[in-house]
């Protein structure tokens, strides 16, 4: 079973439009996170929850919103998108957080483009 | 400014030796991870170094200097898989973990 999944794998959204991108890990871990992946630059750490309480927030914009309901899952709200805004979007999990020490499992990510 | 540094491509034949360098300037030292990502697909972790010297690994291996604020990734008889982008991260004192832009290796029959 794949340890960390993604939905959608793909999105293709307007300026105006509202979506959601879902994460699920299989593996137990406490800690979750969001990263933004553009083309050639490094990852960039969005968001980390750990025991479904947010850990760091890095100055992203308030059209991006999280939600971890619990500790297997963690959303990432969209809404009034940039094109700027288009990237792969990559959740990770580690067993626990002690400000990103342990090794982290990727899903597959979202391929998000904003028109 | 904390920085990783890595070649943005290198190119290498099939059955053959490549080095993927990685240099850091970080507030810091806790480690240093190598993940591979192939296209359209999820980092997978590789390596993890905090001491100096050689860590192997079946056909790959990772190296780290703190002095030089240094490391590489060798991989040996190389195959057409092994084609992906390779992530460089580095954990800085506040156990933040940096990640460089990666490299794409490209490998060539």
């Amino acid at each position: 079973e794949t340890g960390v999944t993604q939905t959608p794998r793909h999105l293709v959204m307007g300026m105006t439009n509202k979506k959601s991108l879902k994460c699920e890990q299989h593996l137990g871990h406490n800690a979750m996170y969001w990263y933004k992946q553009s083309a050639k630059k490094p990852l960039e750490l969005m968001f980390v929850y750990s025991l479904e309480e947010r850990v760091e927030n890095n100055s992203v914009p308030s059209r991006f919103s999280p939600e971890c309901p619990n500790s297997s899952h963690l959303f990432l709200h969209l809404h009034t998108l940039q094109p700027e805004d288009s990237a792969l979007y990559l959740c990770a999990s580690s067993q626990d957080f002690s400000g990103g020490a342990e090794t982290q499992y990727f899903g597959p990510g979202t391929r998000l483009l904003v028109l | 400014g904390q920085n990783i540094d890595q070649p943005t491509e290198m190119t290498a034949t099939e059955g053959a030796i490549v080095q993927i360098n990685c240099t850091y300037q970080t507030s810091g030292f806790n480690g240093l991870f190598w993940y591979q990502q192939h296209a359209g697909e999820a980092p997978t972790f590789l390596s993890y170094n905090v001491l100096d010297g050689l860590e192997e690994k079946g056909r790959f291996s990772s190296f780290l200097s703190r002095s030089k604020g240094y490391s590489y990734l060798l991989l040996k008889e190389l195959q057409m898989k092994d084609s992906a982008s390779y992530l460089c991260a580095v954990r800085d004192s506040n156990y933040q973990l940096i990640w460089g832009a990666g490299t794409k290796l490209i490998i060539k029959p």
